[in-house]
């Protein structure tokens, strides 16, 4: 089966310009998930869709990133106006169904966003 | 609050010797997963071997294994006979069992180097 996939796979922009990622998660998969990934830390997780509902968006800085999931697909991540902290790396991934998964996920290669 | 703490930023190790990779955790949960994601230069995250915390014996994939302790809330990562394949950067995650919610938290990272 396909992977996740993610675009662009790099992108550099100017504080305070918007940006946006898109991501198309696996055939089937109701959960798609958004990670950023900032140098040197793990993972944290940004915002969490069930088809095209949000579960968990509770560290969603939302004064300037939205995301979307229209049609229960492939998800939007948006950034506007940029910041400095905001360099990162942002993955995407996506599960069969959130409640019941015993496994990992399935990650997307991310983008790598640096802010200038 | 979960919490995950992986303390070597940096291991080496010799082709074809072993390594183990520390990771503690903190939860006042009793059922969740433990995993190992590797993370080479693609950026791409993929999952090495995974735990339930429910299972006493500890998981084995081919030359991956874990020490899984569960009352001292510690999760290692054992890789016998390293390849130059191995090396990539090894995260730690936690994710509770229940819930809609199933958010990986991740720890720090252990960036593994092979040495030929």
């Amino acid at each position: 089966e396909a992977g996740v996939a993610q675009s662009p796979r790099y992108k550099i922009i100017e504080k305070r310009q918007s940006v946006a990622f898109w991501c198309n998660p696996i055939s089937g998969h109701a959960t798609l998930y958004w990670y950023q990934q900032i140098l040197g830390q793990g993972p944290k997780l940004l915002i969490q869709f069930q088809n095209n509902g949000v579960v968990d968006d509770s560290q969603l800085p939302k004064d300037r990133f939205s995301a979307e999931r229209l049609k229960g697909v492939d998800s939007t991540l948006k950034i506007q106006p940029a910041k400095l902290e905001d360099s990162a790396v942002y993955l995407c991934a996506s599960t069969p169904d959130a409640s019941r998964i015993s496994g990992g996920y399935t990650f997307g290669s991310g983008t790598r966003l640096t802010v200038v | 609050a979960q919490t995950v703490t992986q303390s070597q930023p940096e291991m080496s190790v010799q082709e074809a010797e072993t390594v183990t990779l520390s990771c503690t955790y903190d939860t006042s949960e009793s059922d969740y997963y433990l995993f190992w994601y590797k993370q080479p230069p693609s950026r791409q995250m993929i999952l090495v071997i995974r735990q339930e915390a429910y299972k006493q014996q500890n998981a084995t994939e081919n030359r991956f294994s874990v020490n899984f302790q569960k009352a001292a809330k510690s999760f290692s990562l054992k890789i016998s006979d390293s390849q130059l394949g191995d090396a990539a950067m090894y995260f730690c995650a936690y994710r509770s069992r229940g819930g809609a919610t199933n958010k990986l938290i991740f720890g720090t990272g252990t960036l593994l180097a092979v040495q030929p």
